[in-house]
């Protein structure tokens, strides 16, 4: 079974403060992603990486950086967190077989900014 | 830009009706589309994923249809549970990296 596991289920940080969310995948999938997911949103991306060390903007890149030093791991950073950061982060990878690919999401880790 | 639509938003069914959720996508020229079931408060599980050259795929009580062409995708359910209550959501993939999602449908199945 492929497992993609986030390092925390809950988080509650102070506005101001440096936060790292992280991911591991076990598969040896080439991409990685990062979403966050609000009601009446939906799932958002925020960055995506399809190599070590390679990465790409989402939808919603301000305020939060990436780091893929490795490619199990893949950790979104928040530079200086603030109260409209408070969410549902949801990490996935995907197996990409020629123009096949398919999804594997961790179990996402809810963050509270106060 | 790819837009995913699912209706209904959301849906309450009593136990043991069968179900169709809905799914389309405004470009067809997709490679996949893969159908995920989401609890409150978790991260998402991927039920099936159909290709773009398949007309369906099964897995247990669950059925998935693909027409492509006319943009367009199904999930059905079969003799509903509550356990099966959760939100279902539906995602497709085109020649970039990424997937777009619809905004999901909220099962409600009543005992």
């Amino acid at each position: 079974d492929v497992k993609v596991t986030q390092s925390s289920r809950y988080l509650v940080k102070r506005t101001g403060e440096k936060v790292f969310l992280e991911c591991v995948q076990d598969m040896d999938h080439e991409n990685m992603f990062w979403y966050r997911q609000d009601p009446g949103l939906g799932l958002r991306l925020i960055y995506f990486s399809y190599d070590v060390k390679m990465k790409e903007k989402g939808d919603i890149p301000e305020g939060y950086s990436v780091s893929r030093e490795k490619k199990e791991r893949f950790s979104l950073i928040l530079e200086s967190a603030s109260t409209n950061q408070t969410s549902m982060y949801l990490c996935a990878s995907s197996l990409v077989v020629g123009r096949l690919t398919e999804a594997f999401f961790g179990q996402g880790t809810r963050l509270t900014v106060v | 830009k790819q837009e995913v639509t699912q209706i209904p938003a959301a849906l309450s069914v009593p136990e043991g009706e069968n179900l169709v959720l809905n799914c389309s996508f405004t470009d067809s020229a997709i490679y996949n589309l893969q159908w995920f079931r989401q609890d409150p408060g978790k991260g998402l599980t991927s039920l099936l994923l159909i290709q773009s050259s398949q007309r369906e795929q099964t897995s247990g009580r669950l059925n998935a249809s693909l027409d492509k062409s006319s943009g367009r995708s199904t999930l059905y359910i079969a003799a509903s549970q509550p356990g099966d209550s959760a939100t279902y959501l539906c995602a497709v993939k085109g020649a970039g990296n990424m997937l777009t999602f619809g905004g999901g449908t909220r099962l409600m199945v009543k005992p």
